[in-house]
């Protein structure tokens, strides 16, 4: 059983738009990860969220980190078609172990 | 160049032979993980190692041995393959000085198929 559930699993837009994805769990997490992996590449890690209610923005994405540290999101505006790949969000469950989501597959059509 | 590699990229074999999957990292860290990826399914962890000295179980470790051969080299056997075990096979690194954050650093992965 998978702690973190990812919606939706998978969303294709136009370029210009933009998207969001959630990570819900009902266990709390010292921190949450988001990574991006693409076609026959390892996934390589966006963000790290620490803090309730954090927020961090990275050019274009912003992510969110739930107030109760059980949930996150990731927003993407003005979605280009180098966003597109399989997002995933891994939370820690202690130092050295993470669980990870199934998964986001984003397509972003030019 | 890669700070984690992984060889091979790709591999076919028939059920019942023995597999090694081999990871090296330039990366300093002391500690290694190898997970197996299914669509829908996400990555699942198989074995963890801390040190050299210390190996770890993983979520699904069952029909699975690993190998630290150096705090550099990490491999993951499949003693017997059989064809649940065609996956993506990913093996990543961890400073373990980084405290609860536990950032991980992927390879490219290895493509198992077994027939």
């Amino acid at each position: 059983t998978q702690l973190l559930e990812q919606s939706p699993q998978f969303l294709s837009i136009q370029e210009g738009e933009n998207l969001t994805v959630y990570c819900n769990s009902s266990s709390v997490f010292s921190s949450l990860q988001w990574y991006r992996q693409e076609p026959g590449e390892g996934p390589v890690l966006l963000v790290t969220v620490v803090t309730g209610g954090e927020v961090k923005k990275l050019k274009r994405l912003t992510f969110q980190f739930g107030d109760a540290r059980k949930d996150s999101s990731l927003h993407i505006t003005a979605a280009q078609p180098g966003d597109t790949g399989l997002y995933l969000c891994a939370g820690a469950v202690d130092d050295y172990k993470l669980s990870f989501g199934a998964g986001t597959t984003v397509t972003v059509r030019a | 160049d890669a700070d984690v590699t992984q060889t091979p990229r790709n591999r076919i074999t028939k059920t019942g032979k023995r597999i090694m999957l081999e990871c090296s990292q330039t990366k300093g860290h002391d500690r290694m993980y190898w997970y197996r990826q299914d669509p829908g399914l996400g990555l699942r962890l198989i074995y963890y190692s801390f040190d050299v000295k210390d190996i770890n179980k993983g979520e699904i470790s069952d029909g699975y041995s690993v190998s630290r051969q150096a705090q550099a080299k990490f491999s993951l056997s499949l003693e017997s393959a059989i064809p649940n075990q065609t996956a993506l096979y990913f093996c990543a690194t961890s400073d373990g000085t980084s405290g609860l954050y536990n950032e991980q650093f992927f390879g490219p992965g290895t493509r198992l198929t077994v027939l």
